[in-house]
């Protein structure tokens, strides 16, 4: 299965924008970009997808480079309630089943 | 209630015991998934089901049994416990026509085994 590396934590400042960066290098094409986070004490949510093109949603926004070897989830203006490990997962084109694949994530403190 | 369920929420065993931790799903959805998650690390896929009475290894299956009779119930048992099968358990499950293949997961179970 295809390997992401994330930072182990980030640290940010309510109501400041937060950049998760997600490396994938070995990504092939047809491999979608996945991200999740998992509050304390809960399973994991669902936050955003994208394969080529930048995507936004509700919760945030997926930057993805041209080379598809990385991408970063950017969060606008961190909440407290943002405060989560966040995953970043590579789910294989050719997958019917959609199996994730978790890596060890990154844990984002935001502080008041 | 809709959405997914895990019954118990907390569970402790001894060793050698066998323990069925119990996942429910109001959803209708093919695919459910079963996932532990030890301290400090990420999930790691245990089983999976695609749709009733069709399931398949994941990356850790050793210890565990699953059944799925029914589209709403995947049970996940330990047929015999073992102190490294403490962990939070994480049932999930997914819509098979979902293309964004967002997995919904439940609150989890926390077994521990002593």
């Amino acid at each position: 299965d295809a390997k992401t590396t994330q930072p182990n934590s980030m640290e940010s400042n309510e109501e400041e924008p937060v950049h998760l960066p997600c490396n994938h290098s070995t990504i092939s094409g047809t491999d979608y970009i996945h991200w999740y986070r998992q509050l304390p004490s809960q399973g994991p949510e669902y936050v955003i997808h994208g394969l080529t093109s930048n995507v936004n949603n509700r919760m945030a926004s997926l930057a993805i480079a041209e080379d598809r070897k990385s991408s970063t989830l950017i969060l606008h203006r961190a909440t407290l309630r943002d405060a989560a490990v966040y995953y970043c997962i590579l789910l294989l084109g050719s997958s019917n089943t959609g199996k994730l694949i978790f890596g060890q994530g990154t844990t984002l403190q935001v502080k008041p | 209630d809709a959405g997914i369920t895990q019954s118990p929420r907390y569970k402790i065993t001894e060793t050698g015991r066998q323990v069925t931790l119990m996942c429910h799903q109001t959803w209708s959805h093919s695919y459910m998934f079963w996932y532990r998650q030890d301290l400090g690390h990420g999930l790691r896929l245990i089983y999976y089901s695609a749709a009733a009475d069709i399931t398949d290894k994941g990356e850790v299956p050793d210890g565990y049994v699953v059944s799925r009779s029914k589209t709403e119930n995947f049970p996940l048992t330990l047929e015999s416990a073992t102190r490294s099968q403490t962990s939070v358990y994480f049932c999930a499950s997914r819509s098979y026509t979902s293309t964004s293949y967002e997995q919904y997961f439940g609150p989890g179970t926390r077994l521990t085994v002593t």
